[in-house]
Protein backbone atom coordinates (compact mmCIF):
# COMPACT_ATOMS: atom_id res chain seq x y z
CA UNK A 1 0.00 0.00 0.00
CA UNK A 2 1.22 3.26 -0.97
CA UNK A 3 2.04 6.28 1.18
CA UNK A 4 0.79 9.27 0.64
CA UNK A 5 2.48 10.67 -2.35
CA UNK A 6 2.78 14.49 -3.28
CA UNK A 7 4.26 16.21 -6.28
CA UNK A 8 5.86 18.21 -7.28
CA UNK A 9 8.75 17.15 -4.33
CA UNK A 10 10.07 20.83 -5.53
CA UNK A 11 8.84 23.50 -7.25
CA UNK A 12 10.43 26.84 -7.66
CA UNK A 13 8.05 29.89 -8.81
CA UNK A 14 8.64 33.44 -9.55
CA UNK A 15 6.83 36.18 -7.46
CA UNK A 16 3.29 36.80 -9.52
CA UNK A 17 3.31 33.42 -10.51
CA UNK A 18 0.63 30.29 -9.56
CA UNK A 19 1.43 27.07 -7.81
CA UNK A 20 -0.07 24.23 -7.86
CA UNK A 21 0.86 21.32 -5.12
CA UNK A 22 -0.83 18.12 -5.90
CA UNK A 23 -1.60 15.29 -2.89
CA UNK A 24 -2.86 11.40 -3.89
CA UNK A 25 -3.85 10.15 -0.18
CA UNK A 26 -3.54 6.69 0.44
CA UNK A 27 -5.31 3.96 -0.80
CA UNK A 28 -8.71 4.00 1.43
CA UNK A 29 -8.51 7.27 2.50
CA UNK A 30 -10.89 9.97 1.94
CA UNK A 31 -9.69 12.45 4.21
CA UNK A 32 -7.11 14.78 3.36
CA UNK A 33 -5.43 17.52 5.09
CA UNK A 34 -2.86 20.48 4.40
CA UNK A 35 -0.26 22.04 6.20
CA UNK A 36 2.82 24.60 6.21
CA UNK A 37 5.64 24.67 7.40
CA UNK A 38 7.95 28.30 7.62
CA UNK A 39 11.50 27.99 7.72
CA UNK A 40 12.76 26.66 11.30
CA UNK A 41 8.86 26.17 12.87
CA UNK A 42 6.53 23.58 13.58
CA UNK A 43 3.51 22.61 11.13
CA UNK A 44 0.35 24.34 10.83
CA UNK A 45 -3.04 23.43 9.89
CA UNK A 46 -4.30 24.51 6.69
CA UNK A 47 -7.25 23.05 5.52
CA UNK A 48 -9.18 19.46 5.97
CA UNK A 49 -10.65 18.04 3.08
CA UNK A 50 -12.73 15.10 2.58
CA UNK A 51 -14.11 14.37 -1.19
CA UNK A 52 -15.79 17.32 -2.87
CA UNK A 53 -15.96 18.86 0.40
CA UNK A 54 -13.73 21.62 2.48
CA UNK A 55 -14.65 21.01 5.81
CA UNK A 56 -12.30 23.33 7.52
CA UNK A 57 -10.09 26.02 6.04
CA UNK A 58 -10.03 28.09 9.04
CA UNK A 59 -5.89 28.15 8.80
CA UNK A 60 -5.78 28.94 5.16
CA UNK A 61 -4.74 32.89 4.21
CA UNK A 62 -8.48 33.86 2.55
CA UNK A 63 -6.60 35.51 0.01
CA UNK A 64 -4.63 33.85 -2.80
CA UNK A 65 -4.80 30.18 -1.33
CA UNK A 66 -7.65 27.82 -2.61
CA UNK A 67 -7.66 24.03 -2.19
CA UNK A 68 -9.85 20.91 -3.55
CA UNK A 69 -10.16 17.40 -3.09
CA UNK A 70 -12.59 16.12 -6.61
CA UNK A 71 -14.26 12.82 -6.78
CA UNK A 72 -11.80 11.57 -9.12
CA UNK A 73 -7.81 12.40 -8.61
CA UNK A 74 -5.51 14.02 -6.06
CA UNK A 75 -6.37 16.86 -3.85
CA UNK A 76 -4.79 20.50 -5.26
CA UNK A 77 -3.41 23.13 -3.50
CA UNK A 78 -3.53 26.54 -5.23
CA UNK A 79 -1.56 29.53 -4.03
CA UNK A 80 -2.13 32.15 -7.18
CA UNK A 81 0.72 35.32 -7.05
CA UNK A 82 2.37 33.71 -5.34
CA UNK A 83 5.25 35.99 -2.67
CA UNK A 84 8.20 35.85 -0.94
CA UNK A 85 6.52 34.43 2.25
CA UNK A 86 5.11 31.63 0.69
CA UNK A 87 8.20 29.65 0.22
CA UNK A 88 7.60 27.32 3.02
CA UNK A 89 7.59 23.48 2.62
CA UNK A 90 3.32 22.22 1.81
CA UNK A 91 2.76 18.97 3.67
CA UNK A 92 -0.62 16.97 2.92
CA UNK A 93 -1.86 14.21 5.06
CA UNK A 94 -4.20 11.46 4.81
CA UNK A 95 -6.29 9.45 7.11
CA UNK A 96 -9.08 7.02 6.52
CA UNK A 97 -12.64 7.64 7.54
CA UNK A 98 -12.90 5.47 11.15
CA UNK A 99 -9.31 6.81 12.23
CA UNK A 100 -7.66 9.30 14.46
CA UNK A 101 -4.33 8.97 12.82
CA UNK A 102 -2.52 11.17 10.19
CA UNK A 103 -0.35 9.93 7.43
CA UNK A 104 1.95 12.75 6.05
CA UNK A 105 3.57 12.62 2.86
CA UNK A 106 7.24 13.83 1.99
CA UNK A 107 6.33 17.39 1.40
CA UNK A 108 6.58 19.91 -1.10
CA UNK A 109 9.07 22.45 -0.91
CA UNK A 110 8.20 25.58 -2.96
CA UNK A 111 10.72 28.72 -2.80
CA UNK A 112 9.47 31.84 -4.45
CA UNK A 113 12.92 34.03 -6.41
CA UNK B 1 -6.35 27.02 20.26
CA UNK B 2 -4.39 24.36 22.21
CA UNK B 3 -1.29 24.75 23.33
CA UNK B 4 1.51 21.83 23.00
CA UNK B 5 5.23 22.83 24.20
CA UNK B 6 7.81 20.88 23.73
CA UNK B 7 11.18 20.10 25.87
CA UNK B 8 14.04 20.62 25.32
CA UNK B 9 13.97 22.43 22.23
CA UNK B 10 17.81 21.41 21.72
CA UNK B 11 19.42 18.24 22.66
CA UNK B 12 23.00 16.92 21.82
CA UNK B 13 23.68 13.04 22.78
CA UNK B 14 26.62 11.26 22.30
CA UNK B 15 25.75 7.97 20.16
CA UNK B 16 24.38 5.27 22.97
CA UNK B 17 23.26 7.98 25.73
CA UNK B 18 19.24 7.91 26.13
CA UNK B 19 17.06 10.60 26.17
CA UNK B 20 13.50 11.88 27.18
CA UNK B 21 11.46 13.94 25.25
CA UNK B 22 8.39 16.26 26.61
CA UNK B 23 5.37 17.23 25.24
CA UNK B 24 2.72 19.10 27.28
CA UNK B 25 -0.92 20.16 26.14
CA UNK B 26 -3.45 22.00 27.41
CA UNK B 27 -6.71 20.89 26.35
CA UNK B 28 -8.07 17.27 26.45
CA UNK B 29 -7.10 15.32 23.51
CA UNK B 30 -8.36 12.23 21.54
CA UNK B 31 -5.45 11.63 19.35
CA UNK B 32 -1.60 12.50 20.35
CA UNK B 33 1.35 11.34 17.44
CA UNK B 34 4.87 11.68 17.29
CA UNK B 35 6.58 12.22 14.58
CA UNK B 36 10.56 12.45 13.42
CA UNK B 37 11.45 14.73 10.77
CA UNK B 38 15.04 13.62 9.19
CA UNK B 39 17.23 15.83 8.14
CA UNK B 40 16.02 15.78 4.42
CA UNK B 41 12.72 17.18 5.78
CA UNK B 42 10.51 14.01 5.64
CA UNK B 43 8.06 13.34 8.39
CA UNK B 44 7.96 9.90 9.63
CA UNK B 45 5.16 8.61 11.90
CA UNK B 46 6.36 6.98 15.47
CA UNK B 47 3.87 7.06 17.78
CA UNK B 48 -0.25 7.34 17.75
CA UNK B 49 -0.58 7.34 21.26
CA UNK B 50 -3.49 9.59 23.08
CA UNK B 51 -2.88 7.27 25.69
CA UNK B 52 -1.33 4.63 27.30
CA UNK B 53 2.47 3.13 26.86
CA UNK B 54 3.79 1.72 23.46
CA UNK B 55 7.35 0.61 22.53
CA UNK B 56 9.11 0.35 18.61
CA UNK B 57 12.65 -0.98 19.13
CA UNK B 58 15.10 1.90 21.26
CA UNK B 59 12.12 4.01 20.86
CA UNK B 60 8.67 3.94 23.16
CA UNK B 61 6.21 6.87 24.60
CA UNK B 62 4.10 6.76 27.22
CA UNK B 63 0.74 9.63 27.06
CA UNK B 64 -0.86 10.58 30.31
CA UNK B 65 -4.15 11.80 29.31
CA UNK B 66 -5.44 12.92 32.20
CA UNK B 67 -2.04 15.20 33.19
CA UNK B 68 -1.81 16.45 29.98
CA UNK B 69 1.43 15.24 29.13
CA UNK B 70 3.68 12.46 26.80
CA UNK B 71 7.36 11.71 27.20
CA UNK B 72 8.99 9.95 23.98
CA UNK B 73 12.01 7.86 25.27
CA UNK B 74 14.84 7.11 23.06
CA UNK B 75 17.10 4.61 23.97
CA UNK B 76 20.88 3.44 22.93
CA UNK B 77 20.92 6.34 20.09
CA UNK B 78 22.40 6.43 17.03
CA UNK B 79 23.43 9.57 14.60
CA UNK B 80 20.15 8.34 12.64
CA UNK B 81 18.07 9.67 15.06
CA UNK B 82 19.29 13.02 14.34
CA UNK B 83 16.59 15.24 13.46
CA UNK B 84 13.66 17.18 14.75
CA UNK B 85 10.97 15.33 16.79
CA UNK B 86 7.71 16.83 16.89
CA UNK B 87 4.58 16.05 19.15
CA UNK B 88 1.18 16.88 17.51
CA UNK B 89 -2.04 16.63 19.16
CA UNK B 90 -6.02 16.92 17.99
CA UNK B 91 -8.73 18.93 20.58
CA UNK B 92 -11.32 16.44 22.18
CA UNK B 93 -13.84 19.12 21.50
CA UNK B 94 -13.57 20.21 18.01
CA UNK B 95 -12.00 19.55 14.64
CA UNK B 96 -9.68 17.23 12.98
CA UNK B 97 -7.03 19.72 12.56
CA UNK B 98 -3.35 18.45 14.63
CA UNK B 99 -1.59 20.88 16.66
CA UNK B 100 1.89 20.78 16.42
CA UNK B 101 4.36 22.02 18.82
CA UNK B 102 7.80 23.73 18.14
CA UNK B 103 9.60 20.37 18.18
CA UNK B 104 12.75 19.29 19.45
CA UNK B 105 16.11 19.58 17.44
CA UNK B 106 17.87 16.32 18.05
CA UNK B 107 21.64 15.86 17.45
CA UNK B 108 23.44 12.97 18.24
CA UNK B 109 26.83 12.72 17.84
CA UNK B 110 29.59 9.80 16.56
Amino acid sequence: NAGVMQNPRHLVRRRGQEARLRCSPMKGHSHVYWYRQLPEEGLKFMVYLQKENIIDESGMPKERFSAEFPKEGPSILRIQQVVRGDSAAYFCASSPPSSNTQYFGPGTRLTVL
Amino acid sequence: GIQVEQSPPDLILQEGANSTLRCNFSDSVNNLQWFHQNPWGQLINLFYIPSGTKQNGRLSATTVATERYSLLYISSSQTTDSGVYFCAVRRETSGSRLTFGEGTQLTVNP
